[in-house]
């Protein structure tokens, strides 16, 4: 059974400054790793989607990694801004299927 | 881009009363939906697929008679907390996958938050 883990729980940084998210997950058989952007009370928002074949993907300021074989994802992002600030949350799915796997998430903070 | 709504986006209900949640694909077709229930600074949790046309598969764990799944069209889904209870209270969102895209990846659509009295 995945599971999927989340380091660290929030963080508070200050504005400009380049910070990584950890996701790490225990079944290398992973199809696809996702991130997702959640503001409060809100539902998910997209942001980076990793095939098990892909290493990385960029957008924009953002940047996702994967290394199946230690089990862990990454999420760079440079040059925060207040706007960055929400609930970044991981997701792995497995076998072709669309059902995701989460995990709890960390909670951004950028002060200005 | 594809489109997951969902109806109402917040509800308030007594406690032994039943709500139903609309997920609606709103520019594609949908033989799957996914139902996920998320508790206050826990992760989202997966409570069963809907699938067009039968009956829905439930996670390990998610009362079937409690949470109805219908999904009687290629573009909505519904899931009914029969008898709600306090311990109900959560935000229910709903995904659908837009295949052809070659990601398929899955849509999800804005939430529905329910607070049970």
């Amino acid at each position: 059974k995945q599971e999927v883990t989340q380091i660290p729980a929030a963080l508070s940084v200050p504005e400009g400054e380049n910070l990584v998210l950890n996701c790490s997950f225990t079944d290398s058989a992973i199809y696809n790793l996702q991130w997702f952007r959640q503001d409060p009370g809100k539902g998910l928002t997209s942001l980076l989607l990793i095939q098990s074949s892909q290493r990385e993907q960029t957008s924009g300021r953002l940047n996702a990694s994967l290394d199946k074989s230690s089990g862990r994802s990454t999420l760079y992002i440079a040059a925060s801004q207040p706007g960055d600030s929400a609930t970044y949350l991981c997701a792995g799915a497995q076998g072709g299927s669309e059902k995701l796997v989460f995990g709890k998430g960390t909670k951004l903070t950028v002060n200005p | 881009g594809a489109v997951v709504s969902q109806h109402p986006s917040w509800v308030i209900c007594k406690s032994g009363t039943s709500v139903k949640i609309e997920c609606r694909s709103l520019d594609f077709q949908a033989t799957t939906m996914f139902w996920y229930r998320q508790f206050p600074k826990q992760s989202l949790m997966l409570m069963a697929t809907s699938n067009e046309g039968s009956k829905a598969t439930y996670e390990q764990g998610v009362e079937k008679d409690k949470f109805l799944i219908n999904h009687a069209s290629l573009t909505l889904s519904t899931l009914t907390v029969t008898s709600a209870h306090p311990e109900d209270s959560s935000f229910y969102i709903c995904s659908a996958p837009v295949i052809g895209t070659g990601d398929d990846l899955a849509q999800f659509g804005p939430g529905t938050r329910l607070t049970v009295t």
